[in-house]
């Protein structure tokens, strides 16, 4: 299993381009997320989903929009890209376990976007 | 939504010495608490876990206790080691969603 793939690694845009930030599981994981981890500091929430066709808003997606057509993929869009959004983002997944909650986040290796 | 609140932000120990790093979180609902640690340009990793059924669980040297009345939870790394260094997160998720707390960065010198 490859677990969970992010790509690109690496990406600079300018103010006002777009981009998609590509995210694949291969675990049947139902649960995705999306986070953004600003240097030095911890992972925001950016929105989430508990299967396909469901998403919903974490702590900060203003700036970000998500689709979640099948259970492998869960991809993050950037409209109109800022300087503020120069972070490194983390797509992760879970196998909720029904009555017994959340489980183990696995990660993927991040991407690093520069918008410049 | 949940808030989880981390502390403290760095932590510098000598080698040997235990290592201990606190968390709250807000909503009562929540009842997963795991905790992850993430070298340098690396992804994060969990490293222990614990259930809202649950007062303590160990590792080996780790370990994990939480009060559900006070809604806290720490973690305890004894005889650390210089391996040990990065940066631990706590996380907090009720049924859907997993808030992070906002990191310590342990150092461990030898």
């Amino acid at each position: 299993n490859a677990g969970v793939t992010q790509t690109p690694k690496f990406r600079i845009l300018k103010i006002g381009q777009s981009m998609t930030l590509q995210c694949t599981q291969d675990m049947n994981h139902n649960y995705m997320y999306w986070y953004r981890q600003d240097p030095g500091m911890g992972l925001k929430l950016i929105y989430y989903s508990v299967g396909a066709g469901i998403t919903d808003k974490g702590e900060v997606p203003n700036g970000y929009n998500v689709s979640r057509s099948t259970t492998e993929d869960f991809p993050l869009r950037l409209e109109l890209a800022a300087p503020s959004q120069t972070s490194v983002y983390f797509c992760a997944s879970t196998s909720h376990g029904g009555g017994v909650g959340n489980t183990e986040a696995f990660f993927g290796q991040g991407t690093r976007l520069t918008v410049v | 939504g949940e808030n989880v609140e981390q502390h403290p932000s760095t932590l510098s120990v000598q080698e040997g010495d235990s290592a201990v790093i606190k968390c709250t979180y807000s909503d009562s609902a929540s009842n997963y608490f795991p905790w992850y640690k993430q070298e340098l340009g690396k992804r994060p990793q969990l490293i222990i876990d614990i259930r809202s059924n649950v007062g303590e669980k160990k590792d080996q040297r780790i370990a994990v206790t939480l009060n559900k009345t006070a809604k806290h939870f720490s973690l305890h790394i004894t005889e650390t080691q210089p391996e040990d260094s990065a940066v631990y997160f706590c996380a907090a998720s009720g049924w859907n969603d997993m808030r992070f707390g906002a990191g310590t960065r342990l150092t461990v010198k030898p």
